[in-house]
């Protein structure tokens, strides 16, 4: 069955990296997103991308952040300069077409912000 | 602006019981809802969809009522397990074309044998 991978599992990194967590969505998907879940916290919506571009982002997805789906297959976030506040669990996810569709999830990367 | 609020935040009971998870959003202009499941440092597994148009749908023991003129959702699970155990979580898809999905804090269950 196919599913959306994320890579690494697990990110350890000091404050003020860079760090690009990846994604695989679904093959036949066009509907593509990024939440984050700090601990003991809900899951938030940080940006949905559709076509190529930003369809919509929350708050939290200030300049430091940003996505690309730079081949056919792979969908990343970056975070230019983190923060300890950046710690959290990020979760990729895709829709097929349409916004009735249901959404898939990847097993998400925890990051770890020191 | 959407609000989903999960009751209770945690469960705690005996196999085999029936038990019912409740789930409220402050906007009745959705498209669906969606309820998940997430193991304790895990990733989020779709357990059941339902669309604005739909009462409920059932996946085995599961069980997913909607209504929306009342702003609740409940997820019912029969003859509960102790692999049940795991929080539950509920999220609304809005009226925006991205699609976003706005969950509920979730449901802490835990299914003693």
């Amino acid at each position: 069955e196919p599913e959306v991978t994320q890579t690494p599992s697990h990110q350890v990194t000091q404050m003020g990296q860079e760090v690009i967590l990846r994604c695989v969505p679904i093959s036949n998907h066009l509907y593509f997103y990024w939440y984050r879940q700090i601990l003991g916290q809900k899951v938030e919506f940080l940006v949905s991308f559709y076509n190529n571009e930003i369809s919509e982002k929350s708050e939290i997805f200030d300049d430091q952040f940003s996505v690309e789906r730079p081949d056919g297959s792979n969908f990343t976030l970056k975070i230019r300069s983190t923060k300890l506040e950046d710690s959290a669990m990020y979760f990729c996810a895709s829709t097929g077409q349409g916004q009735y569709n249901e959404q898939f999830f990847g097993p998400g990367t925890r990051l770890t912000v020191l | 602006k959407q609000e989903v609020t999960q009751i209770p935040a945690a469960l705690s009971v005996p196999e085999g019981e029936n038990l019912v998870l409740n789930c409220s959003f402050t906007d009745s202009a959705i498209y669906n809802l969606q309820w998940f499941r997430q193991d304790p440092g895990k990733g989020l597994t779709s357990l059941l969809l339902i669309q604005s148009s739909q009462r409920e749908q059932t996946s085995g023991r599961l069980n997913a009522s909607l209504d929306k003129s009342s702003g609740r959702s409940t997820l019912y699970i029969a003859a509960s397990q102790p692999g049940d155990s795991a929080t539950y979580l509920c999220a609304a898809k809005g009226q925006s074309n991205t699609g976003k999905l706005i969950f509920g804090q979730g449901t802490t269950l835990q299914v003693k044998p």
